[in-house]
């Protein structure tokens, strides 16, 4: 069975400084990993998306994740903060997709505020 | 490209109302759909899963009765909260994904207040 651990409920960085998501998953094969970030009352976008392929990936808005087996960690980054990705972000994998049933596992989510 | 709309954004009913919340894939074809409630500073939970032409799946402790879903072509699943209480009150989202493919696109969110 697939899941997802995020290791933070909260982050807090300052303004311009380097943010760190961190994330592990549990899965019975090479999953697929997925980040989405939520801003308040808004559905979710999706960040970056990690299948299989070259084990950094980048994203939008700066962001990049770095896929790691031996470690079982997506770990989400970004090198300079900015007062817009305030937001809850999302970790989460995929199982093996099968017509007509979910296939995503998600995270319990963190919330990154930015300090002005 | 993989938009997916819903509408409304926000609504507000009296007790004992129900609700139509529209899900729409606007450049693709989804031929499924899925239902999320998401409750304040909580992650998502699934509610059911909605394939086009089929009945929907629901998860464990969804009320089928409750929740309608219908999803009557690839571009369209609905959910309509019968008879709203209360405790219905939360923001529900939509995904959409296409055949044999993992990611899913989600929508804006639908708020509903039942006062």
């Amino acid at each position: 069975a697939q899941s997802v651990t995020q290791l933070d409920s909260h982050v807090s960085v300052s303004e311009g400084t380097p943010v760190l998501l961190r994330c592990n998953y549990s899965s019975s094969y090479s999953p697929s990993l997925f980040w989405y970030v939520q801003h308040p009352n808004k559905g979710l976008q999706l960040l970056l998306k990690y299948t299989s392929a070259a084990t950094l990936v980048k994203g939008i808005n700066g962001f990049e994740a770095e896929f790691k087996k031996s470690e079982t960690s997506f770990h989400l980054t970004k090198p300079s903060a900015h007062m817009s990705d305030a937001a809850e972000y999302f970790c989460v994998v995929s199982d093996l997709p099968s017509a007509g049933a979910n296939n995503l596992f998600f995270g319990t989510g963190t919330r990154l505020t930015v300090i002005p | 490209g993989a938009v997916v709309s819903q509408h409304p954004s926000r609504v507000i009913c009296k007790s004992g109302t129900s609700v139509k919340i529209e899900c729409r894939s606007l450049d693709f074809q989804a031929t499924t759909m899925f239902w999320y409630r998401q409750f304040p500073k909580k992650s998502l939970m699934l509610m059911a899963t909605s394939n086009e032409g089929s009945k929907a799946t629901y998860e464990q402790g969804v009320e089928k009765d409750k929740f309608l879903i219908n999803h009557a072509s690839l571009t369209l699943s609905t959910l309509t909260v019968t008879s709203a209480h209360p405790e219905d009150s939360s923001f529900y989202i939509c995904s959409a994904r296409i055949r044999d493919g993992e990611t899913q696109y989600f929508g804006p969110g639908t708020r509903l207040l039942v006062l």
